[in-house]
């Protein structure tokens, strides 16, 4: 069974740094391209990025709106998949939900996590 | 980039049966896959429908996905409508780049 477990949420002040953790199991992790989607409280979904499967050169895409501050990366070894969150704002409050995609070439998610939730607040 | 569009809200009586649309902005529809999510209350989202009409596993056949390249729309139909279908529904696509894009997602309420 594919699992998905995010961790790593928590509440801090505008500016500061935050990295979420996710750990797969129940599949072959290094074979599948991984993304994080993010839905900020009574509100809709939001594509963050994704990294692509190391045969594919483990190369990422991000949002505009977090291009520069996020950065996706990934331990194979440990099958885990991660979010480096920097310079975070007020607009960053949100669920963050891990998401396996199910091919490299094509953003299609097939399993989520149960997300975890970051609140960014003065 | 292109924009996803959905109705805001759905509603329809237990055992009838409801669609949802999708509206791309710009591009052929038919150019990336669509996707469809639900996300019942409280609950983290799940896959109904993947690349335009596929059902994954676990997925009852009274859920079934379309698209229309002519209107540039997808379209999601629920029949036989059950209360345990009440959620939010998201299509989602992507472009070229590979980024994605979800709609505003359609709240579906079973009467």
């Amino acid at each position: 069974e594919v699992q998905l477990v995010e961790s790593g949420g928590d509440l801090l002040q505008p500016g500061r740094s935050l990295r979420l953790s996710c750990t797969a199991s129940g599949f072959t992790f290094g074979d599948y391209p991984m993304s994080w989607v993010r839905q900020a409280p009574g509100k809709g979904l939001e594509w963050v990025g994704f990294i692509r499967s190391k045969p594919y050169g483990g190369t990422t895409e991000y949002a505009a709106s977090v291009k520069g501050r996020f950065t996706i990366s990934r331990d194979d070894s440990r099958s885990i998949v991660y979010v480096q969150m920097n310079s975070l704002k007020t607009e960053d409050t949100a669920f963050y939900y891990c998401t396996r995609v199910v091919r490299d070439t094509s953003m299609i998610i097939d399993y989520w996590g149960q997300g975890t939730l970051v609140t960014v607040s003065s | 980039n292109f924009m996803l569009t959905q109705p805001h809200s759905v509603s329809e009586s237990p055992g009838k049966t409801v669609t949802i649309s999708c509206i791309r902005s710009s591009g052929s529809i038919a150019s990336n896959y669509v996707q469809w999510y639900q996300q019942r209350p409280g609950s983290a989202p799940t896959t109904v429908i993947y690349e335009d009409n596929q059902r994954p596993s676990g997925v009852p056949d009274r859920f079934s996905g379309s698209i229309d390249i002519s209107s540039r729309s997808a379209s999601l139909t629920i029949s036989g409508l059950k209360t345990e279908d009440e959620a939010d529904y998201y299509c989602q696509s992507y472009d070229s780049g590979n980024q994605g894009v979800f709609g505003g997602g359609t709240k579906v309420t079973v009467l």
